[in-house]
């Protein structure tokens, strides 16, 4: 089955400096790759997404680039605020007509310090 | 649009009992719907898969005698946890799929905790 390891576990950036997040997958054939945003006691929130015929994908101050060949694909926040501090993860999946389940990454906690 | 709830958002109970927790898909059908498991400070773990009008298809290791899933509408499944035990107090989080899209769409979660 798919395996999707995240890096970091945690990350501190000073207000206004980027993030990024990495994510690595084993499944060759995943075809999709969502992040979502964690805030404490609530559940996972889609911010942005890509498919695998795209290499990359803007959407304000976050972007994700992926390589599949290299099967790693990252999230990148920049102009960091205090309020994206929460729990990123990403996950990968294949998509087709049987369905699309979502293997997670184990979580990146940002903290933004003002 | 897309938005799905839980309820309850956080409920306690003793051991031995069991416990219902509902998911609803607000403003679209869920042919698919998804439940989750997360412990503290860990990633969500998919625990079952439910079609309308299916039996659910269970993880390895999910008891599926013990986490009872009903999706008997396009818009409501329901976990139920039969015989709670301290070890299964966790963050249960559902989503829900409309037909073949990609996105899947969170609810908010529920905290079980099992005393």
């Amino acid at each position: 089955g798919e395996n999707v390891e995240q890096h970091p576990s945690t990350l501190s950036v000073q207000e206004g400096d980027s993030a990024v997040i990495k994510c690595t997958y084993s499944d060759s054939a995943s075809n999709y790759f969502p992040w979502y945003k964690q805030e404490l006691g609530k559940g996972p929130q889609l911010i942005i997404d890509i498919r695998s015929n795209v290499g990359e994908k803007k959407d304000q101050r976050i972007a994700v680039t992926l390589n599949k060949t290299a099967k790693h694909f990252s999230l990148h926040i920049t102009e960091t605020q205090p309020e994206d501090s929460a729990v990123y993860f990403c996950a990968a999946s294949i998509v087709n007509n049987a369905g699309n389940m979502l293997t997670f990454g184990g979580g990146t906690r940002l903290m933004v310090k003002p | 649009g897309a938005v799905v709830s839980q309820h309850p958002s956080w409920v306690i109970c003793k051991s031995g009992t069991s416990v219902k927790i509902e998911c609803r898909s607000l403003d679209f059908q869920a042919t698919t719907m998804f439940w989750y498991r997360q412990f503290p400070k860990q990633s969500l773990m998919l625990m079952a898969t439910s079609n309308e009008g299916s039996k659910a298809t269970y993880e390895q290791g999910v008891e599926k005698d013990k986490f009872l899933i009903n999706h008997a509408s396009l818009t409501l499944s329901t976990l139920t946890v039969t015989s709670a035990h301290p070890e299964d107090s966790s963050f249960y989080i559902c989503s829900a799929r409309q037909g073949s899209s990609r996105e899947q769409y969170f609810g908010p979660g529920t905290r079980l905790t099992v005393t």
